[in-house]
């Protein structure tokens, strides 16, 4: 059983340059959540989806766009990233009563 | 959205003693309180979770407790073991509403 998984699993990136960071899941949650880790300010949200075709704005989605074109997929994209960006970037699905589930996190990297 | 806090940021306790945090949330109609344990490098997990249809929950070594009057909700962890050492991360949840935001989390050291 797969689970959720993240794609790429770490990755360096130009200033100023575009990127998706892909997200799956199989479980059919409808709900989906990007967060963001930094040293001493914990999981931050970004953006989450209630359910396919929804999106809301977390707490720091500045720089971020997301899509939700399905149930399985969230992908999350800067459209012109900033060393500010640099981070550990985490994908959460949840169902309804169930646990959020997590992925195995994304290491970015702006120089 | 329900704006969690966590207290203290940083725990020390010697091996064998109990570690308390707390979490506080804003938002009175929250009725899901899990709790995270992430270990250095690695992703969150669910080590243990509490509805607001009660007061407690237990499950080995961990367990929960919830004051809705108060809005703050803790973890106990007794006789603590050096793989406890981790950071803990918090949440508040409206089922229904499904955003789902942590508190800043709270690093456990536990002393061998």
């Amino acid at each position: 059983t797969a689970g959720i998984t993240q794609a790429p699993t770490s990755q360096i990136l130009a200033a100023g340059r575009s990127m998706t960071l892909r997200c799956t899941q199989d479980m059919r949650h409808n709900a989906m959540y990007w967060y963001r880790q930094d040293l001493g300010l914990g999981l931050r949200l970004i953006h989450y989806s209630n359910t396919a075709g929804t999106t809301g704005k977390g707490e720091v989605p500045d720089g971020y766009s997301v899509s939700r074109a399905n149930t399985d997929d969230f992908p999350l994209t800067l459209a012109s990233a900033v060393p500010s960006q640099t981070s550990v970037y985490f994908c959460a699905s949840k169902g309804q009563n169930t646990e959020a589930f997590f992925g195995q996190g994304t290491r970015l990297t702006v120089v | 959205g329900e704006n969690v806090e966590q207290h203290p940021s940083t725990l020390s306790v010697q091996e064998g003693d109990s570690a308390v945090i707390k979490c506080t949330y804003s938002d009175s109609a929250s009725n899901y309180f899990p709790w995270y344990k992430q270990e250095l490098g690695k992703r969150p997990q669910l080590i243990i979770d509490i509805r607001s249809n009660v007061g407690e929950k237990k499950d080995q070594r961990i367990a929960v407790t919830l004051n809705k009057t108060a809005k703050h909700f803790s973890l106990h962890i007794t006789e603590t073991q050096p793989e406890d050492s981790a950071v803990y991360f918090c949440a508040a949840v409206r089922e229904g509403n499904n955003r789902l935001a942590f508190g800043k989390g709270n690093q456990v050291v536990v002393i061998p």
